[in-house]
């Protein structure tokens, strides 16, 4: 199966820890967006990546949040010196090259939970 | 800027009871529309599209037409099922195209037996 991999699954930090979410694309996708799922919610776009290259991240708070797509490897969203209202679900996709009109492939889903 | 308003949750319906869910979109110029499902646990799923007005997208009983004149996208099945349950997205993308779709809340959908 090639579909877009998450890990971890479930993650848990104390406040003020590093949480670090990888994000594996499918094959051949070259695309990967992140977004934030948070209770009761629907989902925010947070950025929007290519291979070494932001391409949007319009979504992304200015602050203790940060992401990649190097050239080898998976995609890495990353929040420093995480607080209660981080908690969430954090969805990544990955699209054809063209943004495939549209037609994201997401993860399964990194459920953060920030004690 | 653009932006999707879908009906509040939870709808719940008995099986074989006809769906609908509402979605309304604000965009300028041509977006392209979808559905998408989101089971228990799980990430999201494409339902269906439609990239153009009076479109009608369709896939598994489902079926949502493109309205440009109401600015809508509701989505319609026939006769639900208990496997139906699950949370409903509605999503535009921009005509520019960026890949960044915009989701609407969800609407979670129960099937009772």
């Amino acid at each position: 199966n090639a579909g877009v991999m998450q890990n971890p699954r479930h993650l848990v930090r104390r406040r003020g820890q590093e949480a670090r979410l990888r994000c594996s694309p499918m094959k051949g996708h070259s695309h990967v967006y992140w977004y934030r799922q948070l209770p009761e919610e629907g989902l925010k776009f947070m950025v929007y990546l290519q291979k070494e290259n932001i391409i949007d991240e319009s979504g992304m708070p200015k602050e203790r949040f940060s992401a990649e797509f190097p050239k080898e490897g998976p995609s890495i969203l990353r929040i420093q010196q995480v607080v209660r209202g981080d908690s969430a679900a954090y969805f990544c996709a990955s699209s054809l090259p063209d943004g495939g009109i549209g037609q994201l492939f997401f993860g399964e889903g990194s459920r953060l939970t920030v004690l | 800027g653009n932006s999707v308003t879908q009906m509040e949750g939870p709808v719940t319906l008995s099986e074989e009871a006809f769906l609908t869910i509402n979605c309304t979109y604000t965009a300028t110029g041509y977006p392209s529309l979808f559905w998408y499902v989101q089971y228990p646990g799980e990430g999201l799923q494409l339902l269906l599209k439609a990239t153009k007005a009076d479109d009608k997208g369709s896939n598994k009983g489902f079926e949502a037409t493109y309205r440009k004149e109401t600015t809508s996208f509701h989505l319609e099945k026939g006769s639900v099922q208990v496997s139906d349950s699950a949370v409903y997205f509605c999503a535009l993308l921009g005509s520019s195209n960026t890949g960044k779709l915009i989701f609407g809340q969800g609407t979670t959908l129960q099937v009772k037996p």
